[in-house]
């Protein structure tokens, strides 16, 4: 199970943040959380990922929560090559792969 | 670098038939993973390897078989195709496994009919 949960749709105007939440509330503390995303046809693409600091990369920002059962992924400027699915993964300890949920699907709209 | 690439891009069995998708990547990955996913859901696990002669089953292994002779190649093969079988495979790879970045694989879309 991806133990996850995430809205399945979500809309965002150009140009504008993109807001993406997740829970986890089961998550352990050692394990991680990643983001990725595929956009249609394509296969997944890393985005970022944390364990319980913010983190900020070139292609978003992750907010993790204090108590780490819920996080967000900011996208800063949405564009039109954002639209896509993204899936939230808790990261087990130790495991060799990625549970991969439903994920959200973000349209953005011009 | 390619990175991961796949082949063929997309195929047509018929019942019963075999064939065998190719994976190879030149990142000098340790570790390969074989997907599928089925329309409208995410990605489960068919099989991994930690290394080069390493296979271990996924979450979904039944029907399929892989090797790993060369760190670079995982191919995937399906004996007896089914319907059931009709999917889009993607490989992956990553240097470490656990919890280094997984590298995706354009993906082959497989129709059994």
């Amino acid at each position: 199970d991806a133990k996850t949960t995430q809205p399945p749709s979500m809309d965002c105007a150009e140009g504008r943040a993109a807001n993406l939440p997740c829970n986890h509330s089961t998550i352990s503390g050692n394990e991680y959380v990643y983001w990725y995303r595929q956009i249609h046809s394509q296969g997944p693409q890393y985005i970022i990922h944390g364990l319980k600091n913010n983190e900020t990369n070139e292609m978003a920002s992750l907010i993790i929560t204090e108590d780490r059962k819920s996080s967000t992924l900011i996208l800063p400027h949405a564009t039109l090559r954002d639209t896509a699915v993204y899936y939230c993964i808790v990261r087990l300890t130790g495991a060799n792969n990625l549970f991969f949920g439903t994920g959200t699907r973000l349209t953005v709209i011009p | 670098n390619a990175g991961v690439t796949q082949t063929p891009k997309f195929r047509i069995l018929k019942i019963g038939q075999s064939m065998t998708l190719q994976c190879t990547q030149d990142m000098n990955h340790n570790y390969m993973y074989w997907y599928r996913q089925d329309p409208g859901m995410g990605l489960k696990l068919i099989y991994y390897s930690v290394g080069a002669g390493i296979t271990d089953k996924g979450e979904v292994p039944n029907g399929y078989n892989v090797s790993r002779s060369t760190t670079e190649d995982f191919p995937l093969r399906l004996e007896l195709a089914a319907p059931s079988q009709t999917s889009v495979y993607f490989c992956a790879s990553s240097y470490d496994g656990s919890k280094d970045t997984q590298y995706f694989g354009p993906g082959t879309r497989l129709t059994v009919l």
